[in-house]
């Protein structure tokens, strides 16, 4: 099953704010949205937001989500260094009838 | 305290079958889509089978298509997924993972390793 595509890493400065992306087509990221999970080493995934920018409550308002057509993207605001880890992001895919994944980001906080 | 728990992993030949266990408290199990997720050493995440809330429907994964079948018990709040044929490509930590909004809600984890 075709997935969605993240990059596979994305480096910024402490403070910054940084930008991933996840593309997917209109069955899944440009149909019902996406939601993104943040993954520590070690760890099960945690939920950060849900069909765009619905975040879950105890998440930081730091973390905000949108999409624009067939591409998501996930926004993180004055970066800290427990932000670096790995970050995924899924959807349903109406066409598959299955939930897909993006490959995962590795951000870097410089 | 809503919280979900795996248990079953372990390590099994290729060809042979396993049994994962999710227990589900604080919350029942049966009103919710529940989701197996799975993530081979070092790889991402990959979705494995879901089971509707309310009744047995399932889907799954092309991967693990007419080997893998998910089940719930309703009366013990327990979710299974019964993997049969196993192969390397199995060999991952598979998660139980709640659908409220997306993937909500998720256990620790059991390690399942297909060797022989």
């Amino acid at each position: 099953q075709a997935g969605l595509t993240q990059p596979p890493s994305v480096s910024k400065g402490l403070g910054q704010t940084a930008t991933l992306t996840c593309t997917g087509n209109g069955n899944n990221v440009g149909n019902e949205g996406a939601a993104w999970l943040q993954q520590h080493q070690g760890h099960p995934p945690k939920l950060l937001s849900y069909r765009n920018n619905n975040r879950p409550s105890g998440i930081s308002e730091r973390f905000s989500a949108s999409r624009s057509g067939n591409i998501a993207s996930l926004t993180i605001a004055g970066l800290q260094p427990e932000d670096e880890t790995d970050y995924y992001c899924s959807a349903w895919d109406s066409s598959l009838s299955a939930w897909v994944f993006g490959g995962g980001t590795k951000l870097t906080v410089l | 305290q809503v919280q979900l728990v795996e248990s079953g992993g372990g390590v099994v030949q290729p060809g042979r079958s396993l049994r994962l266990t999710c227990a589900a408290s604080g919350f029942t199990l049966r009103t919710y889509n529940i989701h197996w997720v799975r993530q081979a050493p070092g790889k991402g995440l990959e979705w494995v089978a879901l089971i509707f809330y309310g009744g047995s429907d399932a889907y799954y994964a092309d991967s693990v298509k007419g080997r893998f079948t998910i089940s719930r018990d309703n009366s013990d709040n327990t979710l299974y997924l019964q993997m049969n044929s196993l192969r390397a490509e199995d060999t991952a930590m598979y998660y139980c993972t709640k659908e409220e909004d997306a993937f909500d809600i998720w256990g620790q984890g059991t390690v399942v390793t297909v060797s022989s």
